[in-house]
């Protein structure tokens, strides 16, 4: 089983739509987590951290479930420049390496 | 913001050739460097994680003698694929890890084996 899994896509929307990914992870000890987005052949940047309590940073809402070893992403209102791939992340904690997902990918269209 | 300058961006080697690729941390001290590679239409998958000074901790199924990281000062690491085949085209990516700034990535380095 891998340590992070999430549907691979491609995930076809419209502008203005909502779309949300979803992510299980295997190790119950893990401590932090995170989405990240990439672009074609470029590196993975920092979209945000998810929390516990859940956390919104504008169009973009990340949740935590520990208990079930899930997270997830809601993007409302699409924009052409959202498509790319989101890439779901988790930390054991302590300085410890980031364990990537395989990445879901977006494609908004007009 | 931290940056991470990963050199160089892409690199067409022959078979049997050896191709160093480096990472520079350049306004803050990188105290943990770690290696991934990515193969198209997949996730990055850590090589090896490296701490200043000290040999780096390789993944399993990473050849440690094929792969060699260097992390001889806090803003530089470098790691040489030794002997490329073209089974060894991918997409190389550097992160930094500093306890003010998280992980920082360079821009990645696409090497192509021919």
């Amino acid at each position: 089983r891998k340590e992070v899994e999430q549907d691979p896509g491609p995930f076809n929307v419209p502008e203005g739509a909502t779309v949300a990914f979803n992510c299980t992870y295997s190790n119950s000890a893990s401590q932090s987590f995170f989405w990240y987005r990439q672009d074609c052949r470029k590196e993975p940047k920092l979209l945000m951290s998810v929390y516990s309590s859940g956390n919104e940073d504008g169009r973009f809402t990340a949740q935590l479930n520990r208990a079930s070893q899930y997270i997830s992403l809601l993007i409302r209102d699409s924009k052409l420049s959202d498509s790319a791939t989101y890439l779901c992340v988790v930390n054991l904690g302590g300085g410890d390496k980031l364990i990537f997902g395989t990445g879901t990918r977006l494609q908004v269209f007009p | 913001g931290a940056v991470v300058s990963q050199h160089p961006s892409w690199v067409i080697c022959k078979s049997g050739t050896s191709v160093k690729i480096e990472c520079r941390s350049l306004d803050f001290q990188a105290t943990t460097m770690f290696w991934y590679r990515q193969f198209p239409k997949q996730s990055l998958m850590l090589m090896a994680t490296s701490n200043e000074g000290s040999k780096a901790t390789y993944e399993q199924g990473v050849e440690k003698d094929k792969f060699l990281i260097n992390h001889a000062s806090l803003t530089l690491s470098t790691l040489t694929v030794t002997s490329a085949h073209p089974e060894d085209s991918s997409f190389y990516i550097c992160s930094a890890r500093n306890r003010d700034y998280g992980y920082t990535f360079g821009s990645g380095t696409r090497l192509t084996v021919v």
